[in-house]
C-alpha cells in the first residue's frame, strides 16, 4: 500500500538554525512523484517540489534544499537559515498513477515554528 | 492569473443539513481534486473530476457526492451532514498531466456542524 510517514508532527527553531524535515514513503510503484507543500495559517497548500522516481538528484533553491534517497525511501527537506516567515505546516505527499488513476497521498505534516 | 477560488469561505451547518461547497479551478486546468483536512487526520482526499466526469473517489461515504461543470468548476455536495464532517475542504486543479503536475490548492472551505 502506499503511504507516506512524517514522524515529526512538530519542530520549534530560532531564527537562523537549519532544520530538517523528514519524509518516508512507501510504494510499490517504480513509476512516482514526490511532492513537498507548504500550509501557512492562511490554510492554501503552496507547491514547493515535485520530484520523480528517476531522478535522484539533490535540489537546492534558495534556502530551501531536497534529499532525495531511493534506497531509504526518503525525501528530506531541509530550510537553512530559517526566518520566522517559514512558520507552518509542511507536507510531504505521493503521487501514485496506475490503471489510469492517481491521487495525492499526503502525510500527516510536520509543523514547523520559527521564534524570533 | 487567478489562482483557484473556493466559496464560501466558511460555513456553518447543523447535523442532518447538506452544504455545497464550490470550486474553479485555474483557466487551462480541466482537473479538479477535493480534499478534506480534518483536525488531527491530516488531508484526506475525497474526489478527483476531469472533463467532467468522477475520475477517482477516496474512501468516503456515498453523501459526499460532487460534479464538475463544462466550464470545469466543480462543486461538492455533503448531504446528512454529521458532526465530524467539520473539516477544511480544500479544491485543487491542475492540467491534464496529473502524476506530473503538481495541484494548486485554494484557500479551502471551513465546514463547521454544530
Amino acid at each position: 500500500a502506499q503511504k507516506v510517514t512524517q514522524a515529526q508532527t512538530e519542530i520549534s527553531v530560532v531564527e537562523k538554525e537549519d532544520v530538517t524535515l523528514d519524509c518516508v514513503y512507501e510504494t510499490r510503484d517504480t513509476t512516482y512523484y514526490l511532492f513537498w507543500y507548504k500550509q501557512p495559517p492562511s490554510g492554501e497548500l503552496v507547491f514547493l517540489i515535485r520530484r520523480n522516481s528517476f531522478d535522484e538528484q539533490n535540489e537546492i533553491s534558495g534556502r530551501y534544499s531536497w534529499n532525495f534517497q531511493k534506497s531509504t525511501s526518503s525525501f528530506n527537506f531541509t530550510i537553512t537559515a530559517s526566518q520566522v516567515v517559514d512558520s507552518a505546516v509542511y507536507f510531504c505527499a505521493l503521487s501514485e498513477k496506475r490503471y489510469n488513476t492517481d491521487k495525492l497521498i499526503f502525510g500527516t505534516g510536520t509543523r514547523l515554528q520559527v521564534f524570533p | 492569473e487567478a489562482g483557484v477560488t473556493q466559496s464560501p469561505t466558511h460555513l456553518i451547518k447543523t447535523r442532518g443539513q447538506q452544504a455545497t461547497l464550490r470550486c474553479s479551478p485555474i483557466s487551462g486546468h480541466t482537473s479538479v481534486y477535493w480534499y478534506q483536512q480534518a483536525l488531527g487526520l491530516g488531508l484526506q482526499f475525497l474526489l478527483w473530476y476531469d472533463e467532467g466526469e468522477e475520475r477517482n473517489r477516496g474512501n468516503f461515504p456515498p453523501r459526499f457526492s460532487g460534479r464538475q461543470f463544462p466550464n470545469y468548476s466543480s462543486e461538492l455536495n455533503v448531504n446528512a451532514l454529521e458532526l465530524e464532517d467539520s473539516a477544511l475542504y480544500l479544491c485543487a486543479s491542475s492540467p491534464g498531466d496529473r502524476a506530473n503536475s503538481p495541484l494548486h490548492f485554494g484557500n479551502g472551505t471551513r465546514l463547521t456542524v454544530t
